[in-house]
């Protein structure tokens, strides 16, 4: 089985411009999660879709947003770039219940 | 607010000797814990699973859970300089549409 896949891996972007991240979940999840991690810094959660819908979200300016298509992807945007966005950008997914989280290998975003 | 602690590090031990990680949860009514692994750059993966109270052993590894103090564990036997890496300690509420809370994360170093 396939695991949960990220694109991209790494991106390059200016103070500014925005941003879309993909993440295709495990066949058969329907919960995706996106998380921030900054160097020395924990995994700070953004938000959580489970069938098309925002189940949570954390404490992350409007300027990141997300959705998630019928077919359990999901994508993230980070409009208006700023320097502090710069971050590993984890996917996760998981299936209903009392299942674990299962994480992509991450997008790693460089905002210059 | 629902939080998870861990013990802080860095914690060092010598290869070969038992690593003891330490995790406590605020929400006394947490079903699922689970224990990632986190290389330095990569993205956390999956270790262990615990639901019910008392050991669970999967090789080297032992996760520990005590319900009524609240508090999850994870041993690891032989410790070998390839298990140096931050542990995270994650707990899922007792109802899916909580967000899964992670702890800050331990660092280990294993010494040669």
């Amino acid at each position: 089985k396939a695991g949960v896949t990220q694109t991209p891996r790494y991106l390059i972007k200016t103070r500014g411009q925005q941003v879309t991240l993909s993440c295709s979940p495990i066949s058969g999840h329907r919960s995706v999660s996106w998380y921030q991690q900054t160097p020395g810094q924990g995994l700070q959660f953004l938000f959580e879709y489970f069938s098309e819908t925002q189940r949570n979200k954390g404490n992350f300016p409007g300027r990141f947003s997300g959705r998630q298509f019928s077919n359990s992807r999901s994508e993230m945007n980070v409009s208006t770039l700023e320097l502090g966005d710069s971050a590993l950008y984890l996917c996760a997914s998981s299936a209903t219940g009392d299942s674990p989280l299962h994480f992509g290998n991450g997008t790693r975003l460089t905002v210059t | 607010q629902k939080e998870v602690e861990q013990n802080s590090g860095p914690l060092s031990v010598p290869e070969g000797a038992i690593a003891s990680l330490n995790c406590t949860y605020s929400d006394r009514v947490s079903q699922s814990f689970f224990w990632y692994r986190q290389y330095s750059g990569k993205s956390p993966e999956l270790i262990m699973s615990i639901y019910s109270n008392g050991d669970k052993e999967d090789g080297r590894f032992t996760a520990q859970l005590n319900k009524a103090s609240q508090y999850v564990s994870l041993l690891i036997r032989d410790s070998q300089p390839s298990d140096s890496a931050t542990y995270l300690c994650a707990v899922k509420p007792k109802t899916s549409y909580d967000k899964v809370i992670f702890g800050p994360g331990t660092s280990l170093s294993v010494i040669p």
